[in-house]
């Protein structure tokens, strides 16, 4: 058990709908980040956040937004569902913002849109 | 950008050696290698940083080769909880630890 929580654990909805996944990180870490991973495939980063901001950003959709609140979790919404955006949804948290922290990842989200 | 890593998939039997590369085209500040078995979370293994810091798990060794901007994570005597796919994340400088992952290499490890 890492200490990174996900919710829901799994996620079907229809195309076009609205999702929003959750992430608490590990007690005293700043930073969340957000990795999506399609049928075995790699883990691509979305996006970063430390302390409440938007630190780094990936190959992140239009359509997909996040963000990190005072208490420090973390939300991340994904709108105008396609069937491309299947995947496993992983939150991750580290300590550091900047310089190398080991990142702690949660057990994921699996989303499947119909 | 992507990292390359190398091979594709291994297949050993228990008891024996492997080494997964992991080479970038762009410089370095650091490199983590995670495991994943299928269908659940990544696990940190170890991070290798720029100036030779290392920090990870006792039973886990690696490399990291900053002129060539390569990475090498040796599994030795492998067990059968060694398999699963191993990832090399990469980092870079001023890259707030964002990681960069390579597509995985696939470890089977048999009786």
């Amino acid at each position: 058990d890492s200490g990174v929580t996900q919710t829901p654990k799994h996620l079907i909805t229809a195309t076009g709908q609205r999702v929003t996944l959750r992430c608490s990180p590990r007690s005293g870490d700043l930073s969340v980040y957000w990795y999506q991973q399609s049928l075995d495939q790699g883990l691509q980063f979305l996006i970063q956040y430390y302390n409440g901001e938007e630190r780094a950003k990936g190959n992140i959709l239009e359509r997909f937004s996040a963000q990190q609140f005072p208490d420090l979790h973390s939300e991340l919404n994904l709108s105008s569902l396609e069937l491309g955006d299947s995947a496993l949804y992983f939150c991750a948290s580290s300590v550091a913002s900047g310089g190398a922290g080991e990142q702690f990842f949660g057990p994921g989200t699996r989303l499947t849109v119909l | 950008q992507q990292p390359v890593q190398s091979p594709q998939a291994v297949i050993l039997r228990e008891g024996e050696d492997a080494v997964i590369n992991c080479s970038s085209s762009k410089a370095l500040y650091s490199v983590h290698w995670y495991r994943q078995k299928h269908g659940e979370a990544p696990v940190f293994l170890m991070i290798l940083l720029k100036g030779g810091e290392q920090k990870g798990h006792e039973k886990i060794s690696a490399s990291f080769n900053e002129k060539k901007q390569q990475s090498s994570l040796y599994l030795t005597a492998s067990q059968l909880s060694y398999s699963g796919t191993y990832f090399c994340g990469t980092g870079f400088s001023g890259g707030y630890n964002k990681l960069i992952f390579g597509a995985g290499t696939r470890l089977a490890v048999h009786p």
